[in-house]
């Protein structure tokens, strides 16, 4: 079975650091980029990160740009998010997802095929 | 970052009702945009991506259309497990956006 579990969340005081996990199964984990996905409380979700297949190349959303840092082991099938200097803003859901890619007339799309169940972050 | 904003924020429909949910870009994004469905405490699900293709595994009634600015997503035929919330996201560039979400309610 294709799947991804989340894990690592907690309560953390502002300031604090925290790691998650995403650990993968069912596929070819060094095949895919993987992203991250936040969802505050009761609010919609924001993308935070991806990560190319051999860890080469990350991207971030200006929120967490320098405090944040997502990595990848293909030995270990996982997926990681670095979280520091957490704020009280940082407090949601956190997802992790495959990054598939597709093909149509010759143009790739990306779009978010599998999901973690999601692990909670709360900075208080 | 380019902003996607979704209309209406939220609907009141019946089983069997036709759905349709804008999504608009604040720029051209060509046609890649997605749509996922999010159950109440639940993780998204992917429903249609490059705007109007439907993912594996996911019935017919769903479809999506669009390119440029303006997309929709539409239910021909409401089910009871499609009373949810729904998002559209760009992957025209970074940082990836998603719309603000639609509920579906009963």
């Amino acid at each position: 079975e294709v799947q991804l579990v989340d894990s690592g969340g907690g309560l953390v005081q502002p300031g604090g650091s925290l790691r998650l996990s995403c650990a993968a199964s069912g596929f070819t984990f060094s095949t895919y980029w993987m992203t991250w996905v936040r969802q505050a409380p009761g609010k919609g979700l924001e993308w935070v990160a991806n990560i190319n297949q051999d860890g080469s190349n990350r991207h971030y959303v200006d929120s967490v740009q320098g405090r944040f840092t997502i990595s990848r082991d293909n030995g270990r099938n996982s997926l990681f998010l670095q979280m520091s200097s957490l704020r009280a803003e940082d407090t949601a859901v956190y997802y992790c997802a495959r990054d598939h890619t597709y093909s149509d007339s010759g143009v790739y799309y990306d779009a978010f095929d599998i999901w973690g169940q999601g692990t909670m972050v709360t900075v208080s | 970052a380019i902003q996607m904003t979704q209309s209406p924020s939220s609907l009141s429909a019946s089983v069997g009702d036709r759905v349709t949910i804008t999504c608009r870009a604040s720029q051209g994004i060509r046609n890649e945009l997605a749509w996922y469905r999010q159950k109440p405490g639940k993780a998204p699900k992917l429903l249609i991506y490059a705007a109007s293709n439907l993912q594996s595994g996911v019935p017919s009634r769903f479809s999506g259309s669009g390119s440029g600015t303006d997309f929709t997503l539409t239910i021909s035929s409401l089910q009871p497990e499609d009373f949810a919330t729904y998002f559209c996201l760009q992957d025209y560039n970074y940082p990836r956006t998603f719309g603000q979400g639609t509920k579906v309610e009963i």
